[in-house]
């Protein structure tokens, strides 16, 4: 069975840093891309952040270029998103997901303010 | 930008189509659509992906095509169970882009 588990968050001040882990079992991580989307309250799904089964290969939307860097680790069957300079505007519900319908995290919030 | 209808009405057991368009022009295989339902305070499941590989979990009475230029999700027999918002999700050159998600009433 699939499972991504899903830590980090919290409540952060504008201009501090988070960093999010997934941790997934059930299935042969090394082969998949794996995803970032958030989805700030009341609002749709952004999505945030790819990265290539062997790490070389990452794509970020506009808003989280130079900010924000997704990694994994192949021998942990984990990925993760570090997020520097935090704006208000990057408070949302972030979930982490497998690609070909693998599965979804739990989500975890992010609420920056001061 | 991914459009799709902001909100739709199916009756109970009725038949109903969910679009997914691009502004950049025909959506093809290449763009890899995925669909999404999300029910209100959990977490989004995916329906289909890459166009119209059905997860282990999604009913029969759903099914997902490619339909004049565009992505397309058809629920058939509608239950009052398949009330959620549904995205629909696109690739740009390994870039994703959601659509803005269609609310669907069965009523």
């Amino acid at each position: 069975e699939v499972h991504l588990v899903q830590s980090g968050g919290g409540l952060v001040q504008p201009g501090e840093s988070v960093r999010l882990s997934c941790e997934t079992s059930g299935f042969t991580f090394s082969h998949y891309w794996m995803n970032w989307i958030r989805q700030a309250p009341g609002k749709g799904l952004e999505w945030v952040a790819s990265i290539s089964p062997d790490g070389s290969e990452t794509h970020y939307v506009d808003s989280a270029k130079g900010r924000f860097t997704i990694s994994r680790d192949n021998a942990r069957s984990s990925f993760y998103l570090q997020m520097n300079s935090l704006r208000r505007e990057d408070t949302a519900i972030y979930y982490c997901m497998a690609v070909a319908g693998l599965g979804w995290g739990q989500g975890t919030l992010v609420t920056v303010s001061s | 930008v991914v459009t799709q209808e902001p909100s739709l009405t199916v009756s109970p057991g009725g038949t109903v189509t969910l679009t997914c368009g691009s502004s950049a022009g025909a959506i093809t295989s290449g763009h890899y659509p995925y669909w999404f339902q999300q029910k209100p305070g959990q977490a989004p499941t995916t329906l289909f992906y890459d166009v119209n590989y059905r997860h282990s979990l999604t009913p029969a009475r759903f099914s997902a095509s490619l339909l004049g230029g565009q992505a397309a999700l058809t629920l058939s027999g509608a239950r009052p169970e398949d009330e959620a918002t549904y995205y629909c999700s696109l690739a740009y050159s390994g870039v994703g882009v959601f659509g803005g998600g269609t609310i669907l009433t069965v009523l």
